[in-house]
């Protein structure tokens, strides 16, 4: 069974430019998230997907960063214009069912690089 | 609200010798506690989890970790260190009323010495 599949996998981009993250969970997984992981941290939630529906983006920095999760598949998450600040791993995960204490599957990321 | 303490950012332990990482929630309520592992440009591997039931959990790769109501504790041990554990290990809770959030703590790097 393929894991969740992130890309890139490492992205150089300088400030005020747009980038873009491509995110495709494990098949039949219907609860998408994407992370934030600055260095020596734990990951925080950036947005939370059930199916296509939004449920929580209270974290999500609305005036740079939007998401999309069209067909409630995949995923893309992006931010104009690009700040130093925004500098880290993105990562994104994948679970399934409802039940509070299901596993989330983690991608392995996308390194991001503002200079 | 919910929040998860790790004791330590960096942990060396000798290759063969006992591995403690500690982590410590506090909540109202017992969570959904988690222990996840994270190698070098990888994403986070789950470990082992407790929801219900028996306390002292058994996870992947001899890795164990107990909950205890009472300390509020959720550490990860394994008795003989290994030179892959070397990782970044992370603790996690999820509350059981509300929906499914799930709170990281910091890490803890481990280090293995041969």
């Amino acid at each position: 069974e393929a894991g969740v599949v992130q890309s890139p996998r490492y992205k150089i981009i300088e400030k005020k430019q747009p980038v873009a993250f491509w995110c495709n969970p494990i098949s039949g997984h219907n609860t998408l998230y994407w992370y934030l992981q600055n260095l020596g941290q734990g990951p925080e939630l950036l947005i939370r997907y059930e199916n296509e529906e939004a449920v929580d983006d209270s974290q999500l920095p609305k005036d740079r960063f939007s998401a999309e999760r069209l067909k409630g598949v995949d995923s893309t998450l992006k931010i104009q214009p690009a700040e130093l600040g925004d500098s880290a791993v993105y990562l994104c995960a994948s679970s399934s069912g409802r039940a509070r204490g299901n596993e989330q599957f983690f991608g392995p990321g996308t390194r991001l690089t503002v200079l | 609200a919910q929040s998860v303490t790790q004791l330590g950012s960096h942990v060396s332990v000798s290759e063969g010798a006992l591995v403690l990482l500690r982590c410590n929630y506090s909540s109202s309520v017992p969570p959904y506690l988690f222990w996840y592992v994270q190698y070098p440009n990888q994403g986070l591997q789950l470990l082992l989890k407790y929801t219900t039931g028996a306390t002292l959990v058994k996870g992947i790769n001899g890795f164990e970790a107990e909950f205890k109501k009472s300390e509020t504790s959720f550490h990860l041990t394994k008795p003989s260190a290994h030179m892959s554990d070397a990782a970044e290990y992370f603790c996690a809770v999820i509350l059981r009323g509300g929906y499914q959030k799930v709170t990281f703590g910091t890490g803890t790097k481990l280090q293995v010495i041969p």
